[in-house]
């Protein structure tokens, strides 16, 4: 499968805003996703962006995505408590999913 | 609203045991995966199925076999269970449309313990 690499770990203060970073290595991937799993609790999936696309919105979210530099980053605005939880890139190639280790986002008062 | 369900939510086996998990879709998806997820490593494919009685190997299918025999049902069975099988076990499906979003849609995962 492809490598898609993620930091473990991002420490926020609420209320401050989060970027998450992906990068992957095949460029062939059509679709690219984030997905939040809460504890306990299977994935559910947060956004995705279309490979001809460099951005999309939606509320608090912002999807940004450099294929030249295969860069992808999820910035979540006004952070807060229920935000808490692990997410995963994943990328799509031919009805699979390559997924990246996932980031623990911890959200602290 | 598209649901996958899994038959448990926590599993404890013995070592050499046979293990079955059940997965079902209500959505007449085609395709349907096992994942298993381990801290650190995130996601990894089992196995893949994108019709009944068809199955295609994922990146770690060493040790474990799959069963589709109806469309809305997927299982990943551990012929002898070992302890290096422990994991959480994550079922998902997804629609084929040719050039369109397929998402995969996820269970809630089955935590499973082999002593």
């Amino acid at each position: 499968g492809e490598d898609v690499e993620q930091s473990l770990f991002l420490s926020v203060r609420e209320g401050d805003s989060s970027v998450i970073n992906c990068t992957y290595t095949d460029s062939s991937s059509t679709y690219l996703y984030w997905y939040k799993q809460e504890p306990g609790a299977g994935l559910q999936l947060l956004t995705y962006i279309f490979s001809n696309m460099d951005m999309k919105q939606d509320q608090r979210l912002t999807v940004l995505l450099n294929k030249k530099d295969k860069h992808l980053s999820l910035r979540i605005a006004d952070t807060q408590t229920g935000d808490s939880a692990i997410y995963f890139c994943a990328l799509l190639n031919d009805y699979k999913l390559s997924f990246g280790a996932g980031t623990t986002v911890t959200v602290r008062a | 609203d598209v649901k996958v369900t899994q038959s448990s939510r926590y599993l404890v086996k013995r070592t050499g045991e046979k293990v079955f998990l059940e997965c079902v879709q209500d959505m007449d998806h085609e395709n349907m995966f096992w994942y298993r997820q381990d801290p650190g490593l995130g996601l990894r494919l089992i196995y893949f199925s994108y019709d009944v009685k068809m199955k295609e190997k994922g990146d770690i299918p060493e040790g474990y076999s799959v069963s589709r025999e109806k469309k809305e049902r997927f299982s990943l069975i551990l012929e002898s269970a070992s302890t290096n099988q422990t994991s959480m076990y994550l079922c998902a499906s997804s629609p084929v449309r040719r050039g369109e979003n397929n998402e995969q849609f996820f269970g809630p995962g089955t935590r499973l313990t082999v002593l």
